[in-house]
């Protein structure tokens, strides 16, 4: 298995763009998370889906993050408009029902808005 | 307010010696506890959890220790090597939380000095 798949590994963008980042959990998970990592803070959840639906989305920090997932092996996270304090990385993880809390990150997409 | 504690940033053991990484909880009601393991650039990966009915769970070098009356689990690595040097994040789970995701600490930094 390939395991989770986050595209881009990195994005420089300018403050007041859009951005989206993009998630493929590993195939038969049902549970996809995506966390927030950065120095101050450490890792945060920022909202998790269980067979698609969002379940939790109260670690989103405000209404300019929203999170979709169109299927079983797809999500996004958006940033829009994006600030410098959205500067982080930012992982998406996937596990099992009945494994929920054993989670499979990928390797993270370093978000740098200037 | 954290729920989860990790209060050293940083630790650095000589190569061969034992490292000992500490956690400190808030919530009375985690029931089961799990460390991850970052290298730089990539997500964390699980290493070794410890269910709350338990006070020791023993995986090769690694042996995490669960002291519920002090709210304080340790991981303890033995002997420690270079390839260790990561950052190692502790992990919690509310009992009867149904399958509500894990809180984090904000890590330690370990360092295997050759």
């Amino acid at each position: 298995d390939a395991g989770v798949i986050q595209s881009p590994r990195h994005e420089v963008t300018e403050m007041g763009q859009e951005v989206t980042l993009r998630c493929k959990p590993i195939s038969g998970h049902d549970y996809l998370f995506w966390y927030r990592q950065t120095m101050m803070r450490g890792l945060e959840l920022l909202i998790y889906f269980n067979n698609n639906v969002p379940i939790d989305d109260s670690g989103m920090p405000e209404d300019r993050f929203s999170a979709k997932m169109p299927n079983a092996s797809f999500s996004t996270l958006k940033i829009q408009p994006s600030e410098p304090r959205d500067s982080a990385v930012y992982f998406c993880a996937s596990s099992l029902a009945h494994r929920v809390y054993e989670q499979y990150f990928g390797p993270g997409t370093r978000l740098t808005v200037t | 307010d954290q729920q989860v504690k990790q209060n050293s940033p940083s630790l650095s053991v000589q190569e061969g010696r034992i490292s000992i990484l500490n956690c400190d909880y808030t919530n009375s009601m985690f029931d089961y506890f799990l460390w991850y393991k970052k290298y730089p650039a990539e997500g964390p990966t699980f290493l070794i959890s410890i269910s709350s009915i338990k006070d020791k769970n023993e995986d090769g070098r690694f042996t995490v220790f669960l002291n519920k009356s002090a709210k304080h689990l340790s991981l303890h690595i033995v002997p420690s090597q270079p390839g260790d040097s990561a950052v190692y994040f502790c992990a919690a789970k509310a009992f009867n939380s149904g399958n509500t995701p894990l809180v984090f600490g904000k890590g330690t930094r370990l360092s295997v000095i050759a």
